[in-house]
């Protein structure tokens, strides 16, 4: 059971420069989300989808795009990487949309620099 | 929007003495709170949970966590902490409603030998 998988798990990029961070689970969860870790930050919302097909906008957007490719696949892209966004990256998802909330589940992370 | 503290950024203690860390959220809703674990370069991982039923609640590990709804806290405490509890945790909440969570800063556990 592998649960929450992200690629790659690490990763150097130029400023200016475009990438994909792939995220997959095989809970068969409804909600997945993206977020990043900052030293003293603790972790920030980026995206997250509540279902197939819908996508919404969390505590830090912006310089950011996703996509809910189907139920399991939750991608998060940076078009034109910033130093700022040097960061680790966790992807996480849970069940079930309404009712009593259970946990995320994590994925292990991507450790990404802009240089 | 729900905010959550965790007042001590770093906690330092020596092996087999007794620890608490402490997390505070503001909500004017009722809420479920979640205790996350997180080991060097590995993602987080729950710890333990408190959906409803009885405010205390107990991990596997020795941990166990209070809510208590009067003073909007939901400490986590263990009564001898070994080195291998040495990890950053993270205190969430989420609303009984919507499906945002929200997470502490993070408090770093040194067990010190």
């Amino acid at each position: 059971n592998a649960g929450v998988t992200q690629t790659p798990k690490f990763q150097v990029l130029k400023t200016g420069q475009s990438m994909t961070l792939q995220c997959a689970q095989d809970m068969n969860h409804n909600s997945m989300y993206w977020y990043r870790q900052d030293p003293g930050m603790g972790l920030r919302l980026i995206y997250y989808s509540a279902s197939e097909g819908t996508t919404d906008k969390g505590e830090v957007p912006n310089g950011y795009n996703v996509s809910r490719l189907n139920k399991r696949e939750f991608s998060l892209r940076l078009e034109s990487a910033a130093p700022s966004q040097t960061s680790v990256y966790f992807c996480a998802s849970s069940e079930p949309l309404s009712g009593e909330r259970q946990p995320q589940h994590f994925g292990d992370g991507t450790r990404l620099s802009i240089l | 929007a729900q905010s959550v503290t965790q007042l001590d950024s770093q906690v330092p203690v020596f092996e087999e003495a007794p620890v608490e860390l402490r997390c505070n959220y503001s909500s004017s809703v009722s809420v479920y709170l979640f205790w996350y674990v997180q080991y060097p370069n590995q993602g987080l991982q729950l710890l333990l949970k408190y959906l409803s039923g009885s405010t205390l609640v107990e991990s596997i590990n020795g941990f166990e966590a209070e809510f208590n709804k009067s003073q909007t806290s939901f400490h986590l405490r263990k009564p001898s902490v070994h080195i291998s509890d040495t990890a950053e945790y993270f205190c969430a909440v989420a609303r009984r409603t919507g499906n945002q969570f929200y997470f502490g800063t993070g408090t770093s556990l040194t067990v010190i030998p």
